[in-house]
């Protein structure tokens, strides 16, 4: 079954360092998504990405975020300056591009667990 | 979207259907009810979502209420490794998925 590969899996960094963290989508998804879940609160949305340009973001996605599709395949996520309160676990997801109820079936990687000391 | 009303936490005995019901009154004619859980610190996962009848496949089974505004996912025959969050999210064609806090199913053997 076709799967969302994240790097790291787990990241430790100092604050106000720069992180990028790395997702494959699915190789025919065309819309990408980043969600972070900091430890034990909900699943909480980013940002939305679809033909190399962000579609939507929430409140949480200030100037220290940025998403880029660099190639083909890749998708990250960066945090120019991390803060303390940037320590969560990141998701990133990926579905098809047909509008359709099927197609907007996200299948999420497996986390990138970030650690800001 | 659509708010959705979940109970915080269940429990369910193993090899029992887990009934888990959702709220959506205000949803819209275009919005569909998705159903995803989250096993431990993993991704979410899909499991399944329908517009109004009621929809199986080899996870679960989503029941939805004839006026739309309640749904409820079973689990027919419940394992320790059902345990998880279960998320129960309206959402039409057009906008992103939102995740509210769900409700923490525990299986107990």
């Amino acid at each position: 079954e076709p799967e969302v590969t994240q790097t790291p899996s787990h990241q430790v960094t100092q604050m106000g360092q720069e992180v990028i963290l790395r997702c494959v989508p699915i190789s025919n998804h065309l819309y990408f998504y980043w969600y972070r879940q900091i430890l034990g609160q909900k699943v909480e949305f980013l940002v939305s990405f679809y033909n190399n340009e962000i579609s939507e973001k929430s409140e949480i996605f200030d100037d220290q975020f940025s998403v880029e599709r660099p190639d083909g395949s890749n998708f990250t996520l960066k945090i120019r300056s991390t803060k303390l309160e940037d320590s969560a676990m990141y998701f990133c997801a990926s579905r098809g591009g047909a509008v359709s109820s099927g197609a907007n079936v996200l299948t999420f990687g497996a986390g990138s667990r970030l650690t800001v000391l | 979207d659509a708010k959705t009303t979940q109970p915080p936490s269940m429990d369910c005995a193993e090899g029992r259907a887990a009934n888990l019901p959702c709220n959506h009154s205000t949803i819209s004619g275009n919005e569909y009810v998705y159903w995803y859980r989250q096993i431990h610190s993993q991704g979410p996962q899909y499991i399944i979502h329908g517009l109004k009848n009621n929809e199986t496949n080899e996870m679960a089974s989503l029941i939805i209420t004839e006026d739309r505004k309640s749904s409820t996912l079973i689990l027919p025959h419940a394992t320790l490794r059902d345990t998880a969050v279960y998320y129960c999210i309206v959402k039409n064609n057009n906008n992103d998925m939102r995740f509210g806090a769900g409700t923490r199913l525990t299986v107990k053997p």
